[in-house]
C-alpha cells in the first residue's frame, strides 16, 4: 500500500497567518491526491482535489499543489474557522490511505 | 441535495459481527462508487472499501480483508457493510462516503454511524 505522510502533525498558528501543510507519498501518484478538513465530531469535508482544484464552495485561500510523490496544502489568510485537522488522501491506486492528519490549533 | 444516512451501529462483542447501513439520496446512486471509511476514536481517517457503481469492481483494506464485505442495491439507493469477526481495534465511527465522479477523491459524506466492538 501507498504510504502517505503528512508534516507537521500539529502546530499553531494565528488568525492571519500563512500556513503550509506537507503531505508526501511513498511511492509516485501523479496528482491523484485530495486534501480533506475535519473539524471534531464533523465528517471531512472536501477541500482540494488533483492536488491543486479547488471544490466548488472552498474558499480560495486555500489552495493546493505538487505532484508524483510531494504535495502541500497552503492556507493564505488563516481564518477562525479554518482551525481543524486536515488529511491528504491518495486516490491513485487501491487501497486508498489517507494521511495520518495535521491538527491546526489557534497561538 | 445530497444526504448519506447511515445506520445499524452498535456495541457488539468481539468475535460477533454487525451489519451498517447507507441510504442515499439527491443523486443518482447507481452512478457512482460508494466507500466506507472508519474513525476510531481520537484517531485519523482510515479508507475501509469501495464498491463501484454496478458492483464489478469491489476494494478492501488490507486488515479488513475476508472480515469485511461491502455490497450495494441501486434499487434500493443503499450501500452495506457486512462486519464479521470483529476486534476491539474494529471500534470507530463508519462513514458512508460518495466518490466523485470523474474519479477525484471523496465529495459527499455521511455523519457516520459508532461500532463499539467491546465484551
Amino acid at each position: 500500500a501507498i504510504r502517505m505522510t503528512q508534516s507537521p502533525s500539529s502546530f499553531s498558528a494565528s488568525t492571519g497567518d500563512r500556513v503550509t501543510i506537507t503531505c508526501r507519498a511513498s511511492q509516485g501518484i501523479s496528482n491523484y491526491l485530495a486534501w480533506y478538513q475535519q473539524k471534531p465530531g464533523k465528517a471531512p469535508n472536501l477541500l482540494i482535489y488533483a492536488a491543486s482544484t479547488l471544490q466548488s464552495g472552498v474558499p480560495s485561500r486555500f489552495s493546493g499543489s505538487g505532484s508524483g510523490t510531494d504535495f502541500t496544502l497552503t492556507i493564505s489568510c488563516l481564518q477562525s474557522e479554518d482551525f481543524a485537522t486536515y488529511y491528504c488522501q491518495q486516490y491513485y491506486s487501491y487501497p486508498q490511505t489517507f494521511g495520518q492528519g495535521t491538527e491546526v490549533e489557534i497561538k | 441535495e445530497v444526504q448519506l444516512v447511515e445506520s445499524g451501529g452498535g456495541l457488539v462483542k468481539p468475535g460477533g459481527s454487525l451489519r451498517v447501513s447507507c441510504a442515499a439520496s439527491g443523486f443518482i446512486f447507481s452512478s457512482y462508487t460508494m466507500n466506507w471509511v472508519r474513525q476510531a476514536p481520537g484517531k485519523g481517517l482510515e479508507w475501509v472499501s469501495s464498491i463501484s457503481s454496478s458492483s464489478s469492481y469491489i476494494y478492501y483494506a488490507d486488515s479488513m480483508k475476508g472480515r469485511f464485505t461491502i455490497s450495494r442495491d441501486n434499487a434500493k439507493n443503499s450501500v452495506y457493510l457486512q462486519m464479521n469477526s470483529l476486534r476491539a481495534e474494529d471500534t470507530a465511527v463508519y462513514y458512508c462516503a460518495r466518490g466523485s465522479v470523474p474519479a477525484a477523491g471523496i465529495d459527499y459524506w455521511g455523519q457516520g454511524t459508532l461500532v463499539t466492538v467491546s465484551s
